[in-house]
């Protein structure tokens, strides 16, 4: 079945240092939405990407869309503590088909 | 909006106790997702409704669970019997399309002892 994969599993970076997560799909994708769930939260949606080669950027994030709708990556540039949380990616095969969520990536972020 | 509200906030129960879990979704979505979220297996679709009417069901794990939604403002996700294993945080989660992204709860957090 349908595969969502994400790397790295854990990170810790030095605040002001960049992060970026990874996100791959067995799958050719319609969509992919990026998540954060805080310690202790609950996921909070973030963006959808949905345009083959589509980059979206929010302030020091910017989110992209592969070429071939298989993959994904978010990069956070000059993290802060207030980026501390796992972020999961969830794909769509299909619009008909239900989004199936990433493992998700920890940030760690070390004053 | 207060968004999607989840109750109760904290469960504990003992084992083969009935477990209901509720869940108000944002007016206006129509769709509402229940989610399940543990170390090992991750976040889990168990079952979404679109209008009410629950479309896929196959991620509930066993004939124990069953979800209902009798209108559009509620819906509740119970366990009987419970077991330990069912131990995790419960999450449901609205969308106005299946298309956007979901606004989720705050979550149930139950533990089966």
């Amino acid at each position: 079945g349908q595969q969502v994969m994400q790397i790295p599993q854990y990170q810790h970076v030095q605040e002001g240092e960049d992060f970026t997560t990874y996100c791959n799909s067995s799958t050719t994708l319609s969509n992919i939405q990026w998540y954060k769930q805080r310690p202790g939260g609950h996921p909070v949606f973030l963006i959808q990407l949905v345009k083959s080669g589509e980059v979206k950027k929010q302030k020091r994030l910017t989110f992209q869309f592969g070429e071939a709708k298989k993959n994904s990556s978010l990069h956070i540039t000059a993290t802060q503590t207030t980026d501390v949380g796992t972020y999961f990616c969830a794909g769509m095969k299909t619009s008909y088909d239900k989004v199936i969520f990433g493992p998700g990536t920890s940030l760690s972020v070390i004053p | 909006d207060a968004g999607v509200i989840q109750s109760p906030r904290h469960e504990v129960t003992e084992m083969g106790q009935e477990v209901t879990l509720r869940c108000k979704p944002i007016s206006g979505h129509d769709y509402l997702f229940w989610y399940r979220q543990t170390m090992m297996r991750g976040l889990e679709l168990l079952i979404y409704f679109n209008n009410n009417v629950p479309i896929d069901d196959s991620g509930m794990p066993e004939d124990r669970f069953s979800a209902k939604m009798p209108n559009a403002s509620f819906s509740t996700l119970k366990i009987q019997p419970s077991e330990p294993r069912d131990s995790a945080v419960y999450f449901c989660a609205s969308s106005p399309s299946r298309n956007y992204g979901y606004t989720f709860g705050s979550g149930t957090r139950l533990t089966v002892v």
